[in-house]
């Protein structure tokens, strides 16, 4: 069965160095979003990516933030300066048709 | 704007008793509709959708949830619960479930009492 892959599982990084998280969508989608789960909350929205550029972000995906798809195949969400506050779990997810699938996630740790 | 309220953050039932998890909906155009459940340590795993067909929808697992419009509501059930059911449970809403974004409710954390 095909799946959204995400890499690293766990990535520790210091405030303020920059962090790629990466994303192998599924191979025949054609919409990519991040989102973003602070620890014991909800689910939230950063940024949907469609035909090589951002069709909506939240508020929450400020200039800090920047998503590629640099090859045709992975789709990356990258943070400048990282912040104590980005410490969460990254979920990337892909649809073709109407159903989103989502990855296992990236816990995000900044210390 | 679209939105989902998810009443009650913690659920607690008997193992073997229905599991009943609330979600209403908020939304200009009709709308798609989602329960994800997401294990410890875990990814969201889709349990079931709405997409206007059947109001009554199967998911997997046990799972069923009915799509009322009059009370806006999709709420989750399960006849007899099961510990592995122990999770968190999310209701979703979007557009069109393709190119739109998901909004999520804030989760409600299910119990199973042995």
């Amino acid at each position: 069965e095909p799946e959204v892959t995400q890499t690293p599982s766990h990535q520790v990084t210091q405030m303020g160095q920059e962090v790629i998280l990466r994303c192998v969508p599924i191979s025949n989608h054609l919409y990519f979003y991040w989102y973003r789960q602070i620890l014991g909350q909800k689910v939230e929205f950063l940024v949907s990516f469609y035909n090589n550029e951002i069709s909506e972000k939240s508020e929450i995906f400020d200039d800090q933030f920047s998503v590629e798809r640099p090859d045709g195949s992975n789709f990356t969400l990258k943070i400048r300066s990282t912040k104590l506050e980005d410490s969460a779990m990254y979920f990337c997810a892909s649809s073709g048709t109407n159903e989103a699938f989502f990855g296992q996630g990236t816990r995000l740790t900044v210390v | 704007a679209q939105s989902v309220t998810q009443l009650g953050s913690h659920v607690s039932v008997s193992e073997g008793a229905l599991v009943l998890l609330r979600c209403n909906y908020s939304s200009s155009v009709p709308p798609y509709l989602f329960w994800y459940v997401q294990y410890p340590n875990q990814g969201l795993q889709l349990l079931l959708k709405y997409t206007s067909a059947a109001t009554l929808v199967k998911g997997i697992n046990g799972f069923e949830a009915e799509f009322k419009k009059s009370e806006t509501s999709f709420h989750l059930t399960k006849p007899s619960a099961h510990m592995s059911d122990a999770a968190e449970y999310f209701c979703a809403v979007s557009d069109s479930g393709r190119d739109d974004k998901i909004i999520f409710g804030k989760g409600t954390r299910l119990h199973i009492l042995p």
